[in-house]
């Protein structure tokens, strides 16, 4: 089955730092890939994702690229936030007709960026 | 428009009581999941359902039981709580294979 690996956590950064959280994947065929975040207290919400090799997705100034060759889709932003202290969690996405949506999650990876 | 609810927000229970966990989406969504989250780990897919009378086991479904009698509902029942069931529950729910799942605040369950 598919598994995803992430870098492990807890990340802590000065504000205005550049953060790097490192994912990669195992998978068959031609997965989506997700980024989900999770603030304290609340349900999991989406990032940003990508459907296709090359591809980069982007939201609130975080960007991942789908990398094929390497299997990864690691997660950056260039000047991190108070406010983006929160769980992130990486997400691919089963493949093939009888997926049926489900989701193979990383352990998540918890970043505090301190003022 | 609600998105997905769950109830109750936390709970807790003693070994060998059950309950339900209730999850309801307004978005008409075909699929949907129930997955645990438990410290330091990620999520891990409980049961899942692909459209109204029809629900399958994912990775962990020993000790839960779910029904989807609408579209809107997708209620897990745990009927022999045990300690290894102390987890937070998240539901979710998408339209289609290979996008986003919308998630519900979750619920925390403690079973003493």
């Amino acid at each position: 089955g598919n598994s995803v690996t992430q870098m492990e956590g807890p990340v802590t950064l000065s504000e205005e730092a550049f953060l790097t959280i490192n994912c990669t994947y195992t998978a068959t065929g031609y997965p989506s890939l997700f980024w989900y975040v999770q603030y304290p207290g609340e349900g999991l919400q989406l990032l940003l994702k990508a459907t296709k090799a090359d591809d980069k997705g982007s939201n609130k100034g975080f960007e991942a690229t789908y990398r094929k060759e390497t299997t990864s889709f690691h997660l950056e932003k260039g000047s991190v936030q108070v406010s983006d202290s929160a769980v992130y969690f990486c997400a691919v996405a089963n493949a093939g007709g009888t997926s049926y949506g489900k989701l193979t999650f990383g352990q998540g990876t918890i970043l505090t960026v301190h003022p | 428009n609600a998105g997905v609810t769950q109830t109750p927000k936390f709970r807790i229970l003693k070994i060998g009581q059950s309950m339900t966990l209730q999850c309801t989406q307004d978005m008409n969504h075909n699929y949907m999941y129930w997955y645990r989250q438990d410290p330091g780990m990620g999520l891990k897919l409980i049961y899942y359902s692909v459209g109204a009378g029809i629900t399958d086991k994912g990775e962990v479904p020993n000790g839960y039981n779910v029904s989807r009698s609408t579209t809107e509902d997708f209620p897990l029942r745990l009927e022999l709580a045990a300690p290894s069931q102390t987890s937070v529950y998240f539901c979710a729910s998408t339209n289609t294979a290979q996008e986003t799942q919308y998630f519900g605040p979750g619920t925390r369950l403690l079973v003493l």
